[in-house]
């Protein structure tokens, strides 16, 4: 399709439980990106995919999250025990080009 | 590094008027530059974006910017707001050496419109 589909649209956690998030990208895009956004406005860089393969992961705090994106799959974003900070609205995006980005429409995660 | 500054957290203007968010950029490379929309509750759109064609760049809605290598700076513009025009926006740089590379995004401008 020629949308970014992330689900679900809401996920509720308790504090140390597990998340887990998913996105289709749009059908022949190679690159995959995942961003955290906070109190509504700071977009933070997480992950990158090209194809299955991680492109760029600087940006994931690794002794919790992990991510993956495997063919013929929604890539996934996975929290272990999450934290009351991991509350944010987590984006995916894909691209096929170096000049445009798809954005989804997020995936809010509340931790209770 | 790139890095984006956008040199106003809030901007407040009357409908019919103009609008300008400031956006300077750093890079280390030819960058490529984009402004994208937040409205409420709802996912990021691009405005507009500049990938080293022509400077003035005209995007969605009326919005259009301007790519001033000199001051390294890409602001955003509007000749008449709108009250739709209400929602944060994004200045955001892209680029490297080869392959394709994570965006940057500013701290964010809320533009607020009022009758």
């Amino acid at each position: 399709g020629e949308e970014v589909a992330q689900t679900p649209k809401h996920l509720v956690r308790g504090e140390g439980q597990k998340a887990k998030l998913y996105c289709a990208p749009i059908k022949g895009h190679s690159y995959v990106f995942w961003y955290q956004q906070v109190l509504k406005n700071e977009f933070k860089f997480l992950i990158s995919f090209q194809n299955e393969n991680v492109f760029d992961e600087t940006g994931m705090p690794k002794e919790r999250f992990s991510a993956k994106c495997l063919p013929n799959s929604p890539c996934s974003l996975e929290i272990q025990a999450t934290k009351l900070e991991d509350s944010a609205v987590y984006f995916c995006a894909s691209s096929q080009s170096v000049d445009r980005a798809f954005f989804g429409p997020g995936t809010r995660l509340t931790v209770l | 590094a790139q890095s984006v500054t956008q040199l106003d957290s809030h901007v407040s203007v009357s409908e019919g008027t103009p609008v300008l968010l400031r956006c300077n950029y750093s890079s280390s490379y030819s960058p490529s530059l984009f402004w994208y929309v937040q409205h409420p509750n709802k996912g990021l759109q691009l405005l507009l974006k500049y990938t080293s064609a022509a400077t003035l760049v005209k995007g969605i809605n009326g919005f259009e910017a301007e790519f001033k290598k000199s001051e390294t700076s890409f602001h955003l513009t509007k000749p008449s707001a709108h009250m739709s025009d209400a929602a944060e926006y994004f200045c955001v740089v892209s680029g490297g050496s080869g392959g394709y590379n994570k965006l940057i995004f500013g701290a964010g401008t809320r533009l607020a419109v009022h009758p």
